[in-house]
């Protein structure tokens, strides 16, 4: 079967850094996605990866190891904003997106 | 990026109703568009996936006859819950996507629509 694993939930304080940790099984793979859903809300779209390495933007960053099936965002100068469930999402090989189920990151001045 | 609008943004109705939610994409063509149905503090479910002209997809376990998928044009797609019930009552969420558009395509996410059936 397909599977999405993330931490249920993190705290973090404000200024800091946190990592939020995505493994993945899945039948196929056509790329990686991570989103954040603040509470009541439709996700926004955080980024993307297909290849190997990291992709930078802004204070946020995600990682991909295809190899390991593994992925990271990395959330920089936290903000109290940034309090969330953040989603990684693979895209499998019908190109469906298999979603995990979610980690929430609380902030804490 | 693109816009994706969805209609009601919330709704309560009463049991054995119909409810029809709309979701359109503004600024681009949708050849797929997706239905997601998230119950409080769990992960988006994909229930069924549309392309413009054909019959919808439908997840396992989603009853077609119950929730009907209309995808008449390359903007709009209607999601009608059928005779309601309040375990039908969720937060449903449209996405629209071009998967003719090369390497790199995104899920545009509607702002979602919350549904009370009492």
């Amino acid at each position: 079967g397909q599977n999405i694993d993330q931490p249920t939930e993190m705290t973090a304080t404000e200024g800091a850094i946190v990592q939020i940790n995505c493994t993945y099984q899945t039948s196929g793979f056509n790329g990686l996605f991570w989103y954040q859903q603040h509470a009541g809300e439709a996700p926004t779209f955080l980024s993307y990866n297909v290849l190997d390495g990291l992709e930078e933007k802004g204070r946020f960053s995600s990682f991909l190891s295809r190899s390991k099936g593994y992925s990271y965002l990395l959330l920089k100068e936290l903000q109290m904003k940034d309090s969330a469930s953040y989603l990684c999402a693979v895209r499998d090989s019908n190109y469906q997106l298999i979603w995990g189920a979610g980690t929430k990151l609380i902030i804490k001045p | 990026g693109a816009v994706v609008s969805q209609h009601p943004s919330w709704v309560i109705c009463k049991s054995g109703t119909s409810v029809k939610i709309e979701c359109r994409s503004l600024d681009f063509q949708a050849t797929t568009m997706f239905w997601y149905r998230q119950f409080p503090k769990q992960s988006l479910m994909l229930m069924a996936t549309s392309n413009e002209g054909s019959k919808a997809t439908y997840e396992q376990g989603v009853e077609k006859d119950k929730f009907l998928i209309n995808h008449a044009s390359l903007t709009l797609s209607t999601l009608t819950v059928t005779s309601a019930h309040p375990e039908d009552s969720s937060f449903y969420i449209c996405s629209a996507g071009n998967l003719a558009g090369g390497d790199y395509n995104e899920q545009f996410f509607g702002p979602g629509t919350r549904l009370t059936v009492l």
